[in-house]
């Protein structure tokens, strides 16, 4: 059973539509979060949640509103998207702020 | 403030040979500090972790980390590489503030 599973796995869209990501862990952990990975592979938080609450927002644009559900879920909408958007997103997840993080396969977001 | 310093952006290596990758970190407060895999188009797997009890951590496959807090630094090793091991390696730091500090990454070719 995959731990932390993201859909879709590759996304190409246009400039300007809203899409969205959504993320699901079945670990039972309480904390979730969203990573950007540029195409220089460097990777950044974006989001954390801890029991469906925001935690952390690090300086990411308000076209990027996350979701949480519940705490088995994160998702990430992101409206007007623009070309510098593309990149892969990444949800992970973790019992608490001190758990080792599991991450899901990734989402290769391609805006065109 | 928190931030990791991976030493080297490319480490190529022979099969069978020793493989080390170097991190530096800088945090005023001790850290909990980790290594994750990275192979083509995959997610992050983590390898291992320090989380300050021994200063020397086994991994996964293999790896293992030795903590130096007087030298703030916490190096991957390998004994010998195998062709499976070529993939990005990052250095991770975590503060127990629901989030993950990221190094640039290490990108491991192995030569037959």
């Amino acid at each position: 059973d995959t731990a932390v599973s993201q859909t879709p796995k590759y996304l190409v869209t246009q400039m300007g539509n809203d899409k969205s990501i959504k993320c699901e862990q079945n670990l039972g952990h309480d904390t979730m979060y969203w990573y950007k990975q540029d195409s220089k592979k460097f990777l950044k938080i974006m989001f954390s949640y801890n029991n469906k609450e925001l935690i952390i927002n690090e300086t990411v644009p308000n076209r990027f509103s996350p979701k949480s559900p519940d705490k088995a879920h994160l998702n990430l909408h992101i409206n007007s998207l623009e070309l510098g958007d593309s990149a892969v997103y990444f949800c992970a997840s973790s019992r608490n702020d001190r758990g080792t993080a599991f991450f899901g396969q990734g989402t290769r977001l391609t805006v065109v | 403030a928190q931030s990791v310093t991976q030493l080297d952006s490319h480490v190529s290596v022979s099969e069978g040979t020793p493989v080390l990758l170097r991190c530096n970190y800088s945090s005023s407060y001790s850290p909990s500090l980790f290594w994750y895999v990275q192979h083509p188009n995959k997610g992050l797997q983590l390898l291992l972790k320090y989380t300050s009890a021994a200063t020397l951590v086994k991994g996964i496959n293999g790896f293992e980390a030795e903590f130096k807090k007087s030298e703030t630094s916490f190096h991957l090793t390998k004994p010998s590489a195998h062709m499976s091991d070529a993939a990005e390696y990052f250095c991770v730091v975590s503060l127990n503030d629901y989030k993950l500090s990221f190094g640039a990454g290490t990108t491991v070719t192995v030569r037959a």
